[in-house]
């Protein structure tokens, strides 16, 4: 399978703890992106990454999560002392130069 | 005010029925548009992008109107795997902004 991956699928956590989700994005592609979704409503950008650099941020994203991209190829985004708003699928994409992106699985983020 | 807005819907047809819906968006500098397919709990999936001169691929056509700011989507002959949420979508800067989605439900 050459898609978008992305691990884990389902995350369950308590309140306070750290989470880290992984994004293997398609071989070739340069760009990287998170989103986030929750329930009746479409997805919201969360960051984008052109190769190994973090160039936009949205306002969404508190002091509290933090991405990388190492290395130009997979990505990971972390999330320090959830909350219970925190509860959403966080889906990554990627694209090649181009607008189209293409979306990964998603992991499911249930925080109790 | 949102950057996408659709009608919600649910529309719900029958199988072999046409189905047409539509979004607006706020940006007039936004660049690139699409509609995504999103069935429940999955991930979006790319249906078609959108032109001004309007796009065809099989049952589905799409239409997009610069000055009104205005997308549409029509789906003919309705199947039930068509049966799924669509999602408008604009770029700006490469960031996708959607629509919060519209449902709809084919019916046998």
């Amino acid at each position: 399978d050459t898609g978008v991956s992305q691990d884990p699928r389902h995350k369950i956590t308590k309140r306070g703890q750290n989470v880290t989700f992984r994004c293997d994005p398609i071989s070739e592609h340069n760009r990287l992106y998170w989103y986030r979704q929750t329930l009746g409503q479409g997805p919201e950008f969360l960051t984008y990454f052109q190769n190994e650099a973090q160039l936009e941020k949205s306002r969404l994203l508190s002091d509290r999560f933090s991405a990388e991209r190492p290395k130009g190829s997979f990505s990971t985004l972390e999330i320090q002392r959830t909350e219970q708003g925190d509860s959403a699928m966080y889906l990554c994409a990627s694209s090649q130069n181009t607008d189209t992106q293409y979306f990964g699985p998603g992991t499911r983020l249930t925080v109790l | 005010r949102k950057e996408v807005e659709q009608d919600p819907g649910p529309f719900n047809v029958p199988e072999g029925a046409t189905v047409a819906f539509n979004c607006t968006y706020s940006n007039s500098a936004s660049q690139s548009f699409f509609w995504y397919r999103q069935d429940c709990r999955k991930e979006p999936k790319l249906l078609m992008s959108v032109y001004s001169s309007g796009n065809e691929d099989g049952r589905f056509t799409a239409q997009l109107n610069r000055a009104s700011q205005y997308i549409s989507l029509l789906i003919r002959d309705s199947k039930l795997s068509d049966s799924a949420t669509y999602l408008c979508v604009v770029t700006n800067d490469y960031k996708l902004s959607f629509g919060a989605g519209t449902t709809v439900t084919v019916r046998a």
